[in-house]
């Protein structure tokens, strides 16, 4: 069964920084390329960041970019996602999730980012 | 920037049967965009849907279809089911970035 298990939120102060963990079970990590997608409270969902199964390409929505790094580690079947100069509006549930193509098939259950004095 | 809208809320009766749809601010929406579906109730993580315009999961039911109606992306509900009452999101592709709509909460009624 694929499994995917978000971690890594919490209580952040603006300008902070926080590294979200996305962990993969059930599947072979390096076969699928991997998206972050976020939910603020009461709000829709707004695509976050792309990265390749192999790393090689890498995309980011405008309203992270410069901030936020994907990354990702195949032998520990993890994705991640370093936040840095973190503001309110950061404030969401933050997702994982499998891609095939462009087919967003599986995702996580999420975790929660505050950010907030 | 580029804006996908959906309709902001609908309703259907049970058993009825109700379409929402997916424009993109930049034109007529193909298959190129790659149109994704998922339904999200509160609580719960998105459920997908559809994908790649008009594929269906194997968890889909079959009374979802998803199209291509008047240049826009669209997912037809056919038979609603009180459990069908949920919020949806249609998610297109756009060379390198994606982008969802801002979601259509539908009741079933």
């Amino acid at each position: 069964e694929v499994q995917l298990v978000e971690s890594g939120g919490g209580l952040v102060q603006p300008g902070g920084s926080l590294r979200l963990s996305c962990a993969a079970s059930g599947f072979t990590l390096s076969s699928y390329a991997m998206n972050w997608v976020r939910q603020a409270p009461g709000k829709g969902l707004e695509w976050v960041s792309y990265i390749s199964s192999s790393s090689s390409t890498i995309y980011y929505a405008d309203s992270v970019k410069g901030r936020f790094t994907v990354s990702r580690d195949n032998a520990k079947n993890s994705l991640y996602l370093q936040m840095n100069s973190l503001r309110g509006e950061d404030t969401a549930l933050y997702y994982c999730a499998r891609v095939a193509g462009r087919d967003f098939q599986h995702w996580g259950q999420g975790t929660q980012v505050t950010v907030s004095s | 920037q580029t804006v996908v809208t959906q309709e902001p809320s609908l309703t259907v009766s049970p058993g009825g049967t109700v379409t929402l749809t997916c424009a993109s601010s930049t034109g007529a929406v193909t298959s190129a965009f790659y149109p994704n579906w998922f339904q999200q109730t509160p609580g719960q993580a998105p459920r997908p849907l559809i994908y790649g315009t008009t594929y269906r999961h194997s968890w889909t039911p079959a009374r979802f279809s998803g199209s291509l109606l008047g240049g826009k992306a669209a997912l037809t509900l056919s038979g609603a089911q009180p459990e069908d009452e949920a919020e949806y999101y249609c998610l297109l592709y756009y060379d390198a970035t994606w982008v969802f709509g801002g979601g259509t909460k539908l009741t079933v009624l």
